[in-house]
């Protein structure tokens, strides 16, 4: 399997615009889970799914951050309009069940809004 | 609520010495503990969990550590430190409960910066 896969690797753009990251969770994984991470304020989990249902966006910042996950293989956290303190990078990690801890993580975006 | 505590930013070891990595943890319930490690540009990777049982958990690439309740903690430790452990290491803490809604929503700490020098 090749594991968690994210794109893009690298988002670069200006204030304002509209950013999509995409992940693809591990086949089978029914748990989802995108992360961000800052030297400020460490590694902070946005949401997470469960066979493709939100259970907890409690951590998303604002309104302007929205995730959807269509299906099982496929998850994006778009941000409109982005903004300067956006600036991080994007995990996205998935786990076989909805109890089991082991995270696996992908490779992270790393955003940078200008 | 649940929190983990890494007091330490950044522990310097030389190669071949044991290394400790520190962690408390704060939770209502029965805490399940994570030790995680991210390489430079790179996700997390998992290296050991406790949830139950025997204190000492041993892991991956030679890691163990041990649960101790009394004192809320749960450090990370290896008995010879090789300059490949150099990374970024990262508790975490679940609350297992009862009463937390379910869900596998783990906290992370801060980190702590691992630099094995020869």
């Amino acid at each position: 399997d090749a594991g968690v896969i994210q794109s893009p690797r690298h988002e670069v753009t200006e204030m304002g615009q509209e950013v999509t990251l995409r992940c693809k969770p591990i086949s089978g994984h029914n748990s989802l889970f995108w992360y961000r991470q800052t030297m400020m304020r460490g590694l902070e989990l946005l949401i997470y799914f469960n066979n493709n249902v939100p259970i907890d966006d409690s951590g998303m910042p604002e309104d302007r951050f929205s995730a959807k996950m269509p299906n099982a293989s496929f998850s994006t956290l778009k941000i409109q309009p982005s903004e300067p303190r956006d600036s991080a990078v994007y995990f996205c990690a998935s786990s076989p069940g909805q109890f089991n801890e082991k995270l696996f993580f992908g490779s992270g975006t790393q955003l940078s809004v200008l | 609520a649940q929190s983990v505590a890494q007091p330490e930013d950044q522990v310097n070891v030389a190669e071949g010495n044991p290394l400790t990595v520190k962690c408390t943890y704060s939770v209502s319930g029965n805490p399940y503990l994570f030790w995680y490690v991210q390489y430079p540009n790179r996700g997390l990777q998992f290296l050991l969990k406790y949830i139950t049982g025997d204190n000492l958990v041993k892991g991956s690439y030679g890691f163990e550590a041990e649960f101790n309740k009394s004192q809320t903690s749960f450090h990370l430790k290896k008995p010879s430190a090789l300059v490949s452990d150099s990374a970024l290491y990262f508790c975490a803490v679940r609350d297992g409960g009862p009463f937390t809604g379910g869900g596998n929503k783990l906290t992370f700490g801060t980190g702590t910066q691992l630099k094995v020098e020869l």
